[in-house]
């Protein structure tokens, strides 16, 4: 059963903790992104990356830091420098970069405690 | 930053009527265009794209694309209760970050029995 899955469903952060959310998809897609959402908004784009040990900033990286070790997965990690971390986050990939229809998974809700 | 504009809503409409959504953007370079479907709580669903000027069918869904007016629209038929969800545009510009997908903040249906 081939998609996208994302661990945990929700996530508590204490003040000045690094959090980690898991992306991991079996589509065999090359290209894979995490996105935030906030209540009313539209989805912002954090970090993107079109092939294993590469990625490149989004338009809101700043607190945030990922890895591509496996074309597999994806993990974004939330560091203590991200003083408004609250919200929906949600990773996608797609076949390319070139090839921009992107499939989402479930989604992570990041709250602070 | 490339704007893609959506009326927040909500947008009611009968069951078995028409719903018509509409989305403009700012980037007239823009090639390809998504619309895809999020019910609350819950990650964006890919309805369809398109990329070329007139229409595109799928089922009951039609995208509608005019690239001279900067504008696309999503035809719902028929429309059932299941409809109800948020309906967020998409259109693949050039940013700082390369390429990417623009958001809409996305359109509420609501489909009263």
């Amino acid at each position: 059963d081939g998609g996208i899955t994302q661990s945990p469903k929700y996530l508590f952060r204490k003040e000045g903790q690094n959090v980690t959310l898991s992306c991991e998809q079996n589509l065999n897609h090359d290209a894979m992104y995490w996105y935030r959402q906030d209540p009313g908004q539209g989805l912002r784009l954090i970090y993107y990356s079109q092939i294993v040990n590469d990625f490149q900033k989004g338009d809101i990286a700043e607190g945030y830091s990922v890895s591509r070790e496996k074309k597999e997965s994806f993990p974004l990690t939330v560091t203590s420098a991200q003083k408004n971390p609250t919200a929906f986050y949600l990773c996608a990939s797609s076949i390319s970069r070139a090839q921009e229809t992107q499939y989402f998974g479930p989604g992570t809700r990041l709250l602070v405690l | 930053q490339k704007e893609v504009e959506q009326n927040s809503g909500p947008l009611s409409v009968p069951e078995g009527a028409i719903a018509s959504l509409n989305c403009t953007y700012s980037d007239r370079g823009s090639q390809s265009f998504f619309w895809y479907r999020q019910y609350s709580g819950k990650s964006p669903e890919l309805i369809m794209f398109i990329y070329s000027n007139g229409d595109k069918e799928d089922g009951r869904f039609t995208a509608q694309l005019n690239k001279a007016s900067q504008y696309v629209s999503l035809l719902i038929r028929d429309s059932q209760p299941s409809d109800s969800a948020t309906y967020l545009c998409a259109v693949r510009g050039y940013s700082n970050s390369g390429y990417a997908l623009n958001f809409g903040k996305g359109t509420s249906l609501l489909v009263t029995p």
